[in-house]
């Protein structure tokens, strides 16, 4: 299997900040990575696919960069809404892994 | 637009089976996506279960492989789990999804809390 590591595993900011989290994966994965959010008591919600591509109907301020094995997500300027647990998952082989999240949350 | 909503039994007893079934609306399943089910233990991350294809392919999680089978009912337009010999390490919100765009999970369902217990 193909292990995924995100850091930080926590992270606090405030509204406006910039923000980035670091996904890496145990053996390259060519541009096969993906990024969600997920809030409380929801399901996870696509932001990113192929390592850059934005989902439609995602806000501009996230992006995505990286292939082989580092992967970075960025939130350009933090709102409100965005305090929420990140996920990573590479879609290069199966079975399909996640990282472990990242919290983001409120400074 | 296409929706999943998945369906079954919130309460399973150990050793029992686990049945859940993700109902698709809005949309063909018959498509050239594949459909997962995921699963989320409380507090903890999230960890693919397996995929099926519209044709029946399926692709299964090597550390669940023994204790899965995912089938799909064209006609209903849905696609059900089936986990046995289930234990409290089981417990978990479970999901279905689309896979999408590079085999992401572009749609997903709502989620259903099951919990074994007896």
């Amino acid at each position: 299997d193909i292990q995924m590591t995100q850091s930080p595993s926590s992270l606090s900011a405030s509204v406006g900040d910039r923000v980035t989290i670091t996904c890496r994966a145990s053996q390259s994965i060519s541009s096969y990575l993906n990024w969600y959010q997920q809030k409380p008591g929801k399901a996870p919600k696509l932001l990113i696919y192929a390592a850059f591509s934005l989902q439609s109907g995602v806000p501009s301020r996230f992006s995505g960069s990286g292939s082989g094995t580092d992967f970075t997500l960025t939130i350009s300027s933090l709102q409100p809404e965005d305090f929420a647990t990140y996920y990573c998952q590479q879609s290069y082989s199966t079975p399909r892994t996640f990282g472990q999240g990242t919290k983001l949350e409120i400074k | 637009q296409v929706q999943l909503q998945e369906s079954g039994p919130g309460l399973v007893k150990p050793s029992g089976t686990l049945s859940l079934t993700c109902a698709v609306s809005g949309g063909s399943f018959s498509s050239t996506n594949w459909w997962s089910w995921i699963r989320q233990p409380p507090g903890k991350g999230l960890e693919w279960i397996g995929e099926i294809y519209h044709s029946g392919s399926t692709n299964y999680n090597p550390s669940l492989k023994s204790r899965v089978t995912i089938s799909v009912d064209k006609s209903k337009n849905q696609f059900s789990l089936k986990l046995i010999s289930v234990t409290a390490a089981d417990t978990a919100v479970y999901y279905c999804a689309r896979t999408g765009y590079s085999h992401s999970f572009d749609i997903w369902g709502q989620g259903t809390m099951v919990t074994v217990s007896s």
